[in-house]
C-alpha cells in the first residue's frame, strides 16, 4: 500500500526557517517524480515545488522562488522541503504527493499533509 | 507561468443530472491536463489525465475532453458522492492548478 506521511510542520515565526519531510512507504521511490502542495484551508490547490527522479530537475512556484528548496533521499525514502524566509502568506497545510511518472506531471498519491503556520 | 482558470466557481445541479465543467489555459498546454476531485477533510483524487484518460477505478460517468487551451470535465449522471470541489492542472510546463469548482446539490 502507498503511503506518504508528512512531518515536521507547525508555528513559526515569519522569517524564520522550517523544514518538512515526508516518509514514502509502498513502492519504488526512485522511479518516481515527487511533490510539495499546499492549501490554505477553505482554499483551493496550490502546486509548490516538484522533483524528478534523479533531483536532476526542481521546479518552483513564482511565490516560493528563491526561498524554498526541494530535496530527495532515494535511498532513505524521503522527500524534503527547506522553507526559509517564511512569510504569513506561507500558511497552509503542505501535502506530499507523488508522481506517477518519473518526470514531473501529475499527482497520483498524496499524504494527509502537514500544517505550517506562520505567524508572530 | 501557465494561469489556469476555471469556470463556473460554483455549479448548481440535481442528482442524476449532468455537470460540464471548463478550464481553459493561458497558453497551449496540449493534453497535459489532469482533473482532480477534493471532498471536504481529503486529499484530492486524480480523475482524469492526459485530458480524456480516466485514472484506474474512476467510474466511466466521469469524461474529459479538450486540448491546446479549453478543456472540459463532464459527470454524466451525478450521483451523492460526486458533489465535490474540482481542479484542473497543467504540466506542460512545470504544474498550475485552476481555482476551483465547486458542485453543489441544487
Amino acid at each position: 500500500e502507498v503511503q506518504l506521511v508528512e512531518s515536521g510542520g507547525g508555528l513559526v515565526q515569519p522569517g524564520r526557517s522550517l523544514r518538512l519531510s515526508c516518509a514514502a512507504s509502498g513502492f519504488t521511490f526512485g522511479d518516481h517524480a515527487m511533490h510539495w502542495v499546499r492549501q490554505v484551508p477553505g482554499k483551493g490547490l496550490e502546486w509548490v515545488s516538484g522533483i524528478n527522479w534523479s533531483s536532476g530537475r526542481r521546479g518552483y512556484a513564482d511565490s516560493v522562488k528563491g526561498r524554498f528548496t526541494i530535496s530527495r533521499d532515494n535511498a532513505k525514502k524521503y522527500l524534503y522541503l527547506q522553507m526559509n524566509s517564511l512569510r504569513p502568506e506561507d500558511t497552509a497545510f503542505y501535502y506530499c504527493a507523488r508522481d506517477p511518472s518519473s518526470e514531473p506531471w501529475y499527482f497520483d498519491f498524496w499524504g494527509r499533509g502537514t500544517l505550517v503556520s506562520v505567524s508572530s | 507561468e501557465i494561469v489556469m482558470t476555471q469556470s463556473p466557481a460554483t455549479l448548481s445541479v440535481s442528482p442524476g443530472e449532468r455537470a460540464t465543467l471548463s478550464c481553459r489555459a493561458s497558453q497551449s498546454v496540449s493534453s497535459n491536463l489532469a482533473w482532480y476531485q477534493q471532498t471536504p477533510g481529503q486529499a484530492p483524487r486524480l480523475l482524469i489525465y492526459g485530458a480524456s484518460t480516466r485514472a484506474p477505478g474512476i467510474p466511466a460517468r466521469f469524461s474529459g475532453s479538450g486540448s491546446g487551451t479549453e478543456f472540459t470535465l463532464t459527470i454524466s449522471s451525478l450521483q451523492s458522492e460526486d458533489f465535490a470541489i474540482y481542479y484542473c492542472q497543467q504540466y506542460s510546463n512545470w504544474l498550475t492548478f485552476g481555482g476551483g469548482t465547486k458542485v453543489e446539490i441544487k
